[in-house]
């Protein structure tokens, strides 16, 4: 079993609709969960970072962590074209300096005009 | 603009041959990564360095290695080129004082004939 599993996709949406991501994780020592964002095989641009359980809201997305279920989501509200990308989840294990990520494969996302 | 820069962007070289990487983190980002980006394997981390210390090893070959400058810039080195090396590789960089979010470059996209 992967530490990380994603759901690939593809994701397809029209322009406005509500877009949910997901990740689950079998290692209950990841504290720290982000998700990033890839066009087209450029660097990963860092969207939203997350420590432990709870929500974070920024703007139109929200991520979600439930530890107790290995869980972790991402939100998208009134997508956009131009959210069309990859979207990865990452974790990390918090002590000592070891602050590897370990991401998932990514989701591709089309938000459809 | 993340502010971590690589180069080159691209590189195309031949099986058996040797390359080096560059990369110069953000202004006072203390911590390099490197990563390796491939269709099949996805994002997978390869070694971290901290101040010019190796700090974590992910699955690196024993034909790569790096190293982190006084200046902290790092360099990635592959050598005995394999087909099989051709991916994109990531570096990202971070600062503890910042809460170790890792901020990644654009990537060097590396082609082995």
């Amino acid at each position: 079993q992967k530490e990380v599993e994603q759901d690939p996709g593809p994701l397809s949406v029209p322009e406005g609709a509500i877009v949910s991501l997901n990740c689950t994780y079998s290692n209950s020592a990841f504290q720290y969960f982000m998700w990033y964002r890839q066009y087209s095989r450029k660097g990963p641009e860092l969207l939203m970072y997350t420590y432990s359980s709870g929500n974070k809201e920024d703007g139109r997305f929200t991520a979600q962590v439930d530890k107790s279920s290995k869980y972790i989501s991402l939100f998208i509200r009134d997508s956009q074209p131009s959210d069309s990308a990859t979207y990865l989840c990452a974790m990390s294990a918090m002590g000592g300096s070891n602050y590897k990520l370990t991401f998932g494969k990514g989701t591709l996302l089309t938000v459809n005009p | 603009d993340s502010g971590v820069t690589q180069t080159p962007k691209h590189l195309i070289t031949a099986t058996g041959q040797r390359v080096t990487l560059r990369c110069s983190p953000r202004s006072g980002d203390l911590s390099v990564y490197w990563y390796q980006q491939s269709l099949d394997q996805g994002l997978q981390f390869l070694i971290q360095y901290y101040n010019g210390e190796e700090r974590a090893k992910g699955n690196i070959l024993e034909r790569f290695s790096a190293q982190q400058f006084p200046d902290l810039h790092s360099e990635l080195n592959l050598s005995s080129l394999e087909l099989g090396d051709s991916a994109l590789y990531f570096c990202a960089s971070s600062n503890r004082a910042l809460g170790d979010t890792q901020y990644f470059g654009p990537g060097t996209r590396l082609t082995v004939l």
